[in-house]
């Protein structure tokens, strides 16, 4: 599975747009980028995934480079509950696959 | 998505016991996953629980310590044998299904801590 790297941490203000990246640099074609995060003391939670096209839904936005290389995960306007580690993981998708965690951004989000 | 739910959510257990946690999903699902998230750690997955077969598990785990049955497409138990302070962690299952999004759903988990 190809690896994924992303910052340790991150700070946001409130209301302000949150902005975390992925890089995923030897991603073979098959294989979608997901994000998921986990909210102290939760089950990780699916945000969204994508192929190689931009992806938005009502939680987030993800955009991916045009090489793949890359991607970052949009929060729009964070709130303290959107406080969390957020990770990014890349898989082929249709294969009933494994999730393989990184050690995920931690992002906090500031009044 | 599918509305996971697991038991216990947390218990204390002394060292050389063990315990069975349970995984119980509100539809059919496909695949079911075994995870253990150590303390300030991340996610590491103990094994897929198959329907009908053994589970296959990854490098570092073994049936013998985390016994796994998988009965129906609903449902998933995870024992964590001959415990030690070692095992204290988050336990978590999630479940997916063959489709296009392909996409995994976890359960809330249960923390354990051994003495």
């Amino acid at each position: 599975d190809a690896k994924t790297t992303q910052p340790t941490s991150m700070d946001c203000a409130e209301g302000r747009a949150a902005n975390l990246p992925c890089n995923h640099s030897t991603i073979s074609g098959n294989e979608y980028v997901y994000w998921y995060r986990q909210i102290h003391s939760q089950g990780p939670q699916y945000i969204i995934h994508g192929l190689k096209n931009n992806e938005t839904n009502e939680m987030a936005s993800l955009i991916i480079t045009e090489d793949r290389k890359s991607s970052t995960l949009i929060l729009p306007h964070a709130t303290l509950r959107d406080t969390a580690v957020y990770y990014c993981i890349v898989r082929p998708e249709n294969q009933g696959g494994k999730l393989i965690f990184g050690q995920g951004t931690e992002l906090s989000v500031k009044p | 998505s599918a509305v996971i739910s697991q038991k216990p959510s947390r218990d204390i257990c002394q060292r050389g016991t063990s315990l069975t946690i349970q995984c119980q999903v509100d539809s059919q699902v496909t695949m079911m996953f075994w995870y253990r998230q150590q303390p300030g750690q991340s996610l590491t997955l103990i094994a897929t629980a198959n329907q009908g077969s053994e589970a296959t598990y990854e490098s570092g785990f073994v049936i013998d310590k985390f016994p796994i049955s998988r009965p129906n497409l609903t449902f998933s138990t995870l024992t964590v044998s001959n415990m030690s302070p070692e095992d204290s962690s988050i336990y978590l299952c999630s479940v997916g299904s063959r489709g296009t999004t392909d996409t995994q759903y976890f359960g809330p988990g249960t923390r354990l801590t051994v003495l």
